[in-house]
């Protein structure tokens, strides 16, 4: 079965400071890897997304994340974070094949932004 | 174009009590799903639909009901509400076509409290 792990619930950033969000996955085959941000008292939006070719992906808002198949992680980056980015982070895979839309979320990352 | 709209926003339910959470979308979209939410566990996948007449089981269905008699609504039930049934529930819609490439969209989410 498909899991996804985010090891930091919480992190706490300095505007202009770099984040990064780590995301481990298990999956049988090469996953299709996502990351979405929860701002609060809203939906899901799609930062970024991977399904093959080039693992460095670019995002949107200046969000970047690289896929590592050999430490099964799709981590996110952002070099210089802005007091807007303070939100709630989540990683997710989804099988190959993709009916419905059956993605596997992991548990989060919220991020605080000190001015 | 209002793309994935829930409604209520916020319910307060006492133990026993049945209601219907409402998704509606816009955008001809075949995909639909009911996620919940939950500190630490991310978004855990209730049930979904990959189109009109067809739906199927996710993850965590219990004490849940679904129908699709239209592309663009996706009533979610609950039965007989329980204190476990308290949490954040958030509706996607997806093209079917085009696999992964295709972005899933989010409701703003309904925050249910069962007492």
């Amino acid at each position: 079965a498909q899991s996804v792990t985010q090891p930091d619930i919480h992190i706490t950033v300095s505007e202009g400071a770099s984040l990064e969000l780590r995301c481990n996955y298990s999956y049988g085959a090469t996953p299709y890897l996502f990351w979405y941000v929860q701002s609060p008292g809203q939906g899901l939006q799609l930062l970024l997304k991977y399904f093959s070719g080039d693992t460095l992906v670019q995002g949107i808002k200046g969000f970047e994340a690289e896929f590592k198949r050999s430490q099964s992680s799709f981590n996110l980056r952002k070099p210089s974070v802005h007091w807007s980015d303070a939100a709630e982070y989540f990683c997710a895979v989804g099988p190959k094949l993709a009916a419905g839309n059956k993605l596997t979320f992991g548990g989060g990352t919220r991020v605080l932004v000190k001015p | 174009n209002a793309g994935v709209t829930q409604t209520p926003k916020f319910q307060v339910l006492k133990t026993g009590q049945s209601m219907t959470l409402q998704c509606a979308q816009d955008m001809n979209h075949e995909y639909m799903s009911w996620y919940r939410q939950d500190p630490g566990m991310g978004l855990r996948l209730i049930h979904y639909s990959v189109g009109a007449g067809i739906t199927d089981q996710g993850e965590v269905p219990n004490g849940y009901n679904v129908s699709r008699s239209t592309t663009e609504d996706f009533p979610l039930r609950l039965l007989s509400a329980a204190p476990s049934q308290t949490s954040v529930y958030f509706c996607a819609s997806r093209l079917s076509s085009g696999g992964w490439e295709n972005i899933q969209y989010f409701g703003a989410g309904t925050r249910l409290s069962v007492l």
